[in-house]
């Protein structure tokens, strides 16, 4: 099994619609959880840490469920700036991240 | 806002020929890690760094690959011997104190052709 799986999309939503997506994750002893974007051929870029409370960061909602190991990711009001790869990265408090293969997200207009 | 900067942005080299991408943390930043990404595939943990020796390593990191922090602002990956599957991009990162739990900072890049 994968240490973190992702659905790939391509996830094509209008303006405005809202995109919700998720990934799981296979070691139950993993501390931290990030998403992370990633636009064509550019370095990640940390979008948002993931807590288990759940937390929010302007159109971005983000949750935690350790219980069924996977952690989601929601975007409200999409604007054509959110078309990337949205990453899944989960830290096991060893040092190393491990990344998901990625979401691809395109907001069309 | 401070960022982690990586030179070359691309690097061509032959087959067989040493490589070294240079990388420089975030300054207050205490541990550093390499990842590569091959064209089309996910990012992949190579290692780890912290207090001056290695933390973690991947079964990529084999006896080709070491990392080096030659003072205290330089990050270095070498590769002793290129093969053409070393062709990638590689990202440097940093995260700060506390713990290796924090958000990792990714440089931009150095795009690798092996020819």
């Amino acid at each position: 099994r994968k240490e973190v799986e992702q659905d790939p999309g391509p996830f094509n939503v209008p303006e405005g619609a809202t995109v919700a997506f998720n990934c799981t994750y296979s070691n139950s002893a993993s501390q931290s959880f990030f998403w992370y974007r990633q636009d064509c051929r550019k370095e990640p870029k940390l979008l948002m840490s993931v807590y288990s409370s759940g937390n929010e960061d302007g159109r971005f909602t983000a949750q935690l469920n350790r219980a069924s190991q996977y952690i989601s990711l929601l975007i409200r009001d999409s604007k054509l700036s959110d078309s990337a790869t949205y990453l899944c990265v989960v830290n096991r408090n060893d040092y190393k991240l491990s990344f998901g293969a990625g979401t691809t997200v395109t907001v069309r207009a | 806002e401070p960022e982690v900067t990586q030179t070359p942005s691309h690097q061509v080299t032959q087959m067989g020929q040493e490589v070294i991408l240079r990388c420089v943390p975030i300054s207050n930043h205490l541990y550093f890690y390499w990842y590569r990404q091959i064209l089309g595939q996910k990012v992949e943990f190579l290692v780890s760094f912290y207090n001056n020796e290695i933390s973690e390593k991947s079964e990529i990191f084999d006896d080709q690959f070491s990392v080096e922090r030659p003072d205290g602002s330089n990050f270095t990956l070498k590769i002793r011997s290129t093969k053409l599957e070393d062709s990638a991009m590689y990202f440097c990162a940093s995260s700060p104190p506390p713990d290796g739990n924090q958000p990792q900072h990714f440089g931009d890049g150095t795009r690798l052709s092996i020819l």
